[in-house]
């Protein structure tokens, strides 16, 4: 495709409940990363994914969160017994390594 | 662990000014620094990638320059416009590959 994409684009979900938000990167990009923003908050750090190498998963916050990438294609971010401070915008990159990372336009989650 | 601060943290201007948006880092070990901007409900869009070699980039009314050894860089807009009016993004990349970002400068270029 043309760019990332992200879906859904809105989520909402009840507290307790399991959500799968995915990504679609650019064509041939190898990285690809999750990026977290809550409100009036910056950017936070979630997983980062580059080729066959185990990705780099310091940013999840606790073991609730998980993500998948198969080979050079799509992610998909998991986010088990949702609680309501997981209520963010969760945005994906892609990149070739080194380049510019173009984000998808998020996924809005809100957990009620 | 790198942080990366923007200051100031929002900035009112009328049209037509020329202003500096600035961004520090504390880890001078970058691969390269990104500037974005973000409108409202939207995602990110890459303005200006600087690779850790170069000093400077442009692009129109954009430029922005890096000095590494100081942790600095800024991002100069000459010429404002209203269509200008978002929140600017600075994001560093060292060796861990991921992207640092600052909390942005809200800017508002006022007709």
């Amino acid at each position: 495709g043309a760019g990332v994409s992200q879906s859904p684009s809105n989520k909402v979900t009840e507290k307790g409940k399991d959500v799968e938000l995915r990504c679609d990167p650019i064509s041939g990009h190898t990285a690809l990363y999750w990026y977290r923003q809550s409100l009036g908050q910056g950017l936070e750090f979630l997983i980062y994914f580059q080729g066959n190498s185990a990705p780099d998963k310091s940013g999840l916050p606790s073991d609730r969160f998980s993500a998948e990438r198969t080979g050079e294609s799509v992610s998909t971010l998991t986010i088990q017994r949702t609680q309501q401070e997981d209520s963010a915008v969760y945005l994906c990159a892609s990149s070739l390594v080194g380049l510019v990372a173009f984000f998808g336009q998020g996924t809005r989650l809100t957990v009620v | 662990k790198q942080e990366v601060t923007q200051i100031p943290a929002a900035l009112s201007v009328p049209e037509g000014e020329n202003l500096v948006l600035n961004c520090s880092f504390t880890d001078s070990a970058i691969y390269n620094l990104q500037w974005f901007r973000q409108d409202p409900g939207k995602g990110l869009t890459s303005l200006l990638l600087i690779q850790s070699s170069q000093r400077e980039q442009t692009s129109g009314r954009l430029n922005a320059s890096l000095d590494k050894s100081s942790g600095r860089s800024t991002l100069y807009i000459a010429a404002s416009q209203p269509g200008d009016s978002a929140t600017y993004l600075c994001a560093v990349k060292g060796k861990s590959e991921k992207l640092v970002f600052g909390k942005g400068t809200k800017l508002t270029v006022n007709p």
